[in-house]
């Protein structure tokens, strides 16, 4: 289902351009989070919010910002692309509402692969 | 550090057969786990997940182990279909102050042939 949407879908930049990945969720989940993806290896988290006034730094958030506009989306920003920020990105979104509190699965968009030139 | 290993970065069965990925952690405050399966061109979707209260889940073809003084959790897929082909992600997170971030292996792409 298209639940998470995430674009653009490709995005091909140049050195020092500022770009942005936008994601929507029609879940009503509560939590967002981006995640990048480089070959061999798995998802590594970037940013994640809580809610809209919520937002947190994750493993790698050097070179990245994020704006959480409304519950339903999630932005993140290259102020000023690298080539080594070529790679695929993941939002993804949880909802914690139901469980108290606890990690719910999180769900994720489609992706956008982005290439830094 | 990787906390969460997938030491296999591909396997390759027979359809019908079954089909058994591993995954090992070493942080002892994961309490719960999930796996993912990733197509080309898509994002993850989650498979099936486990509690550490638990020692098995099943779903249908989808069955995951938990062994919690290994720690180590494996996925069986029986029996395995081409469908099947996709690199599956095991994940884990901890409860308390951590308890919203998932910690990703770096997958392993299952191969079935027809």
């Amino acid at each position: 289902d298209a639940d998470v949407t995430q674009t653009p879908r490709n995005r091909i930049t140049k050195t020092g351009k500022r770009i942005m990945l936008e994601c929507s969720q029609t879940k009503g989940h509560d939590r967002m989070y981006w995640y990048r993806q480089d070959p061999g290896l798995g998802l590594q988290l970037i940013y994640y919010s809580f809610d809209v006034k919520d937002i947190n730094k994750g493993e790698i958030s050097d070179g990245y910002s994020v704006s959480r506009q409304a519950q339903a989306k999630f932005s993140l920003s290259l102020e000023s692309a690298i080539p080594n920020q070529t790679a695929l990105y993941f939002c993804a979104t949880s909802d914690t509402k139901r469980a108290g509190g606890k990690l719910e699965t999180q769900y994720f968009g489609p992706g956008t692969r982005l290439l830094v030139l | 550090d990787q906390q969460v290993k997938q030491n296999s970065p591909s396997l390759s069965v027979q359809e019908g057969r079954i089909s058994i990925l591993n995954c090992d952690y070493t942080n002892s405050m994961f309490d719960y786990f999930l796996w993912y399966k990733k197509y080309p061109a898509e994002g993850p979707t989650f498979l099936i997940s486990i509690s550490s209260i638990k020692d098995k889940n099943e779903d249908g073809r989808f069955t995951v182990f938990l062994n919690k003084s290994a720690k180590h959790l494996s996925l069986h897929i029986v029996p395995s279909q081409p469908g099947d082909s996709a690199v599956y992600f095991c994940a884990a997170s901890g409860s308390g102050g951590s308890n919203y971030k998932l910690t990703f292996g770096k997958g392993t792409l299952l191969t079935v042939n027809p």
